[in-house]
């Protein structure tokens, strides 16, 4: 198993502003995943974040907007930049860990943009 | 990753059984199912996945059709804290990639007294 950190737990931004995301797991995973759940909403999937190597960003959502850094194997962060509310979610990570196929996921970032 | 087809919500009396049903019709051979809940405010939860075999673990059963293209999630003697929204997935196995699942709207099961 894995256990997920995610920072902050909530906040409350003004619109305009960035807030950044951090993920760290307890243990080296390959890759990390960011979700995004809006109110009501089932997740999606933002991007894949890789260690070493430029993210990739499922279709509506770009890195000018999500900017995410991998730094090494146990941590990643998020950041949503000029934030509107429309951006009002819970942003996840998740990750799986080698030889087992499940996933684990953070327990989100409850944002609320005003 | 094949869709699947869930009920928006089902009710379950506590103690009792909740069956929760999935459609997946176009699985694929490699692709396993698998289960995650969401308890409100919280991030998805592992339940459980299987392949073609019934499975049973502490939390659930898992019972496969022998043509794989549905699936009932189990669980056996519900209670109130299994209120959740219970989602199923379908995808292949591959480590590194686990956490790359696309999530129908799943189904709110709701445990009542």
């Amino acid at each position: 198993s894995a256990v997920i950190s995610q920072k902050p737990s909530r906040d409350i931004c003004q619109r305009g502003t960035s807030l950044t995301i951090q993920c760290q797991v307890d243990s080296q995973v390959t890759m990390m995943f960011w979700y995004r759940q809006q109110p009501g909403q089932s997740l999606t999937l933002i991007a894949t974040a890789n260690q070493g190597s430029e993210a990739t960003y499922e279709s509506g959502f770009v890195i000018d907007k999500f900017p995410i850094s991998r730094p090494n194997l146990t941590f990643s962060t998020l950041t949503v930049s000029n934030m509107s509310p429309e951006d009002s979610s819970i942003y996840l990570c998740s990750v799986s860990v080698n030889g087992v196929s499940e996933a684990f996921f953070g327990q989100g970032t409850r944002l609320t943009v005003v | 990753d094949a869709k699947t087809t869930q009920p928006p919500s089902m009710d379950c009396a506590e103690g009792r059984a909740a069956n929760l049903p999935c459609n997946h019709s176009t699985i694929s051979g490699n692709e396993y199912v698998y289960w995650y809940r969401q308890i409100h405010s919280q991030g998805p939860q592992y339940i459980i996945h299987g392949l073609k075999n019934n499975e049973t673990n502490e939390m659930a059963s898992l019972i496969i059709t022998e043509d794989r293209k549905s699936s009932t999630l189990i669980l056996p003697h519900a209670t109130l804290r299994d209120t959740a929204v219970y989602y199923c997935i379908v995808r292949a196995p591959t480590n590194t990639n686990a956490g790359k699942s696309t999530f129908g709207d799943g189904t709110t099961l709701t445990v009542k007294p």
